[in-house]
């Protein structure tokens, strides 16, 4: 079993859809959690960073962590075409800098 | 600022064949990380330099390998090439170690016949 596991999809939905995209992880040491979107043939971009348990929202994008169900998620609201990309979730403890990734997610928004 | 570049972006090589990919990292970040990423696997770390010294190794054979110069550029070569080793290299860089922004280059494509 993977550390971090996250469904590959595709998940394909219209536009202006909210978007839910999820990790699990079985490390209960992991403190750090993240967010990335990559788009075709580019490397990927942090989209959002959560330290710990709780919500974090950045404009359109919400990143939720439940760390006693081992749980994240990213909500996209009012999603735009420009949305679709590859998302991947990664995440570290405290005490090792090496970051572990999910498969990633990827997501088409038709318009 | 100029962004994270790797060259070369894509390389076909049969295998057996050696490989040497180049990264050069944002100007003032002195932490680069490398990164196999394949369809059915994700992202997988494969070293972290800093300060031209290895911090850091994933579960990769012996047959990759790097290393990073004193203006903090890298290089990751990969020996006796296996059809397994076709994959997206990623370069990403960092002021520091542990900086929670790592900044990605486009990577390099490598196709191994």
């Amino acid at each position: 079993q993977k550390e971090v596991e996250q469904d590959p999809g595709p998940l394909s939905v219209p536009e202006g859809a909210i978007v839910s995209l999820n990790c699990t992880y079985s490390n209960s040491a992991f403190q750090y959690f993240m967010w990335y979107r990559q788009y075709s043939r580019k490397g990927p971009e942090l989209l959002m960073y959560t330290y710990s348990s709780g919500n974090k929202e950045d404009g359109r994008f919400t990143a939720q962590v439940d760390k006693s169900s081992k749980y994240i998620s990213l909500f996209i609201r009012d999603s735009q075409p420009s949305d679709s990309a590859t998302y991947l979730c990664a995440m570290r403890g405290n005490s090792n800098y090496q970051l572990i990734w999910g498969a990633g997610t990827k997501l088409i928004i038709k318009p | 600022k100029a962004g994270v570049t790797q060259t070369p972006r894509y390389l076909i090589k049969t295998r057996g064949q050696q490989v040497t990919l180049s990264c050069s990292p944002i100007s003032g970040h002195r932490s680069v990380s490398w990164y196999q990423q394949t369809p059915g696997q994700g992202l997988q770390f494969l070293f972290e330099y800093f300060s031209e010294t290895q911090r850091n190794k994933g579960n990769f054979p012996g047959r990759f390998s790097g290393r990073q110069f004193s203006n903090s550029r890298s290089e990751m070569n990969v020996s006796t090439l296996e059809l397994g080793d076709s994959a997206l290299y990623l370069c990403a860089s960092s002021v520091g170690r542990w900086e929670e922004t790592q900044y990605f280059g486009p990577g390099t494509r490598l196709l191994v016949l």
